[in-house]
């Protein structure tokens, strides 16, 4: 079946823009998730909902980011007055389950360059 | 933050030869992954390890959990060219309830054919 898809898969950005990410999960699945992944890093927590409540956004690094999933599928990441620090992969992923600690199935990411 | 260190950063060898990547991490945990990320893609589960646990194989992968040194290893044996990637080391937390992973920094792995 379909993996977890994310749109657009590069975004270039000036600075001060406003960029929204998409991801759709695979159906069914729960527990979705957003990370943000620095060139040569490991993926960062940013944010996770259960169906369409947002559990934790303790990883948010600004008041400049904000996510949703309105109908517990889909979900976007907005980054409003973007700058040059945002410049990273935008990574999603989601699971079945809401039990702790399941394999998470990961989108393919957007890289996101802000001039 | 970072869970932790990856050690080595980085790695090369011949095919067919064993890789093997060490992770420590900081917490008390609920279990241990390791995924795969190949240049400009996503991460791919390859193998979980419960806190409980202290050895997993799966396929050619051995991964084994020392909960007392909060550290975990990864072995690939009989390496092939496809193999290079970077590795992952994820944790989830056992104090902190929240299903996200935190993760290492990972050892880049090239496989040399």
């Amino acid at each position: 079946g379909a993996g977890v898809s994310q749109s657009p898969r590069y975004k270039v950005a000036k600075r001060g823009q406003d960029v929204a990410l998409r991801c759709d999960p695979i159906s069914g699945h729960v527990s979705l998730f957003w990370y943000q992944q620095a060139l040569g890093q490991g993926p960062e927590f940013l944010t996770y909902f259960q169906n369409e409540a947002q559990l934790d956004k303790s990883g948010l690094p600004s008041d400049r980011f904000f996510a949703e999933r309105p109908e517990g599928s889909v979900s976007t990441l907005k980054i409003q007055r973007t700058q040059q620090e945002d410049s990273a992969v935008y990574l999603c992923a989601s699971s079945l389950l809401r039990d702790p600690g399941r394999e998470q199935y990961f989108g393919p990411g957007t890289r996101l360059t802000v001039t | 933050s970072q869970q932790g260190e990856e050690d080595p950063q980085a790695l090369s060898i011949q095919e067919g030869e064993n890789a093997t990547m060490n992770c420590s991490y900081k917490t008390s945990i609920n279990n241990l992954q390791w995924y795969r990320q190949n240049s400009g893609r996503g991460l791919v589960h390859l193998i979980l390890i419960r806190s409980n646990e202290r050895e997993k194989h799966s396929g050619r992968l051995r991964v084994t959990l020392d909960t007392s040194k909060k550290s975990s290893s990864l072995l690939i044996t009989a390496s092939r060219a496809a193999d290079t990637a970077s590795y992952f080391c994820a944790t989830t937390d056992l104090i902190n309830a929240g299903n996200m992973l935190t993760f290492g920094g990972g050892t880049r792995l090239m496989v040399k054919p």
